[in-house]
């Protein structure tokens, strides 16, 4: 049972344009949405996480909005440049399950100069 | 001690035989995440640890697959008699949990397994 939906599944942007990724999920006890940034050969990187008592978190140029009543987040990156291209992962986990992260499909952004 | 680390980083097999891979996690770490990433897709949770237990498995992990933490430091993943479907990215994940707290998980660069 695939638990998180994202969206598009490829994305490509402009430098200094807004990226935007969506993700849906099914499981009402996830209480944790983390996004992780990976490159190629890499291990996923934490880019910043929500948790559900809030609607949106802002880090720098990158932005969580979260609508717990769609069950849906996403994840905005503004001013986006060269090197932001990378394959995004959203995520979800809830704490009696040990906190094992469910990720979605991912997301492949190209940014072009 | 910067971050996770894992070893090999590349390991290519033949079909039926055994490969062992090690994760060391951030020392103050009582967590111990594996997952696995085939290409184009997300990391799937196989198992974690909580110290030296083994709280959670996957029923990812068949039972050619068995982890352990012995001392609660470094984990080791052990693949028995390898199938070309066990090609994959192995990634280790560690996090500080305590109560009802739980900090972000810190992946490593990851092993790549290929087999004949």
């Amino acid at each position: 049972q695939q638990q998180v939906k994202q969206s598009p599944q490829s994305l490509i942007v402009q430098k200094g344009g807004i990226s935007i990724i969506n993700c849906a999920y099914e499981n009402t006890a996830f209480d944790y949405f983390p996004w992780y940034q990976q490159f190629p050969g890499k291990g996923p990187a934490l880019l910043i996480a929500i948790r559900p008592d809030v609607s949106e978190k802002k880090e720098g140029r990158f932005t969580i909005s979260f609508n717990k009543s769609a069950k849906q987040f996403s994840l905005h990156i503004m001013d986006s440049q060269p090197g932001d291209s990378a394959t995004y992962f959203c995520a979800a986990s809830w704490r009696t399950s040990g906190s094992r992260l469910t990720f979605g499909e991912g997301t492949q952004l190209t940014v072009n100069p | 001690d910067t971050g996770v680390s894992q070893d090999p980083r590349h390991k290519i097999t033949k079909r039926g035989q055994n490969v062992t891979f090690r994760c060391d996690p951030i020392s103050e770490h009582n967590r111990l995440y594996w997952y696995r990433q085939t290409l184009g897709q997300g990391p799937e949770f196989l198992t974690y640890f909580q110290n030296e237990a083994q709280l959670e498995k996957s029923r990812l992990l068949s039972d050619r697959f068995s982890a352990e933490r012995p001392k609660g430091s470094f984990s080791t993943l052990e693949i028995q008699r390898t199938e070309q479907g066990d090609s994959a990215m192995y990634l280790c994940a560690s996090s500080f949990s305590q109560g009802a707290l739980v900090n972000e998980q810190f992946f490593g660069p990851g092993t790549r397994l290929t087999v004949l």
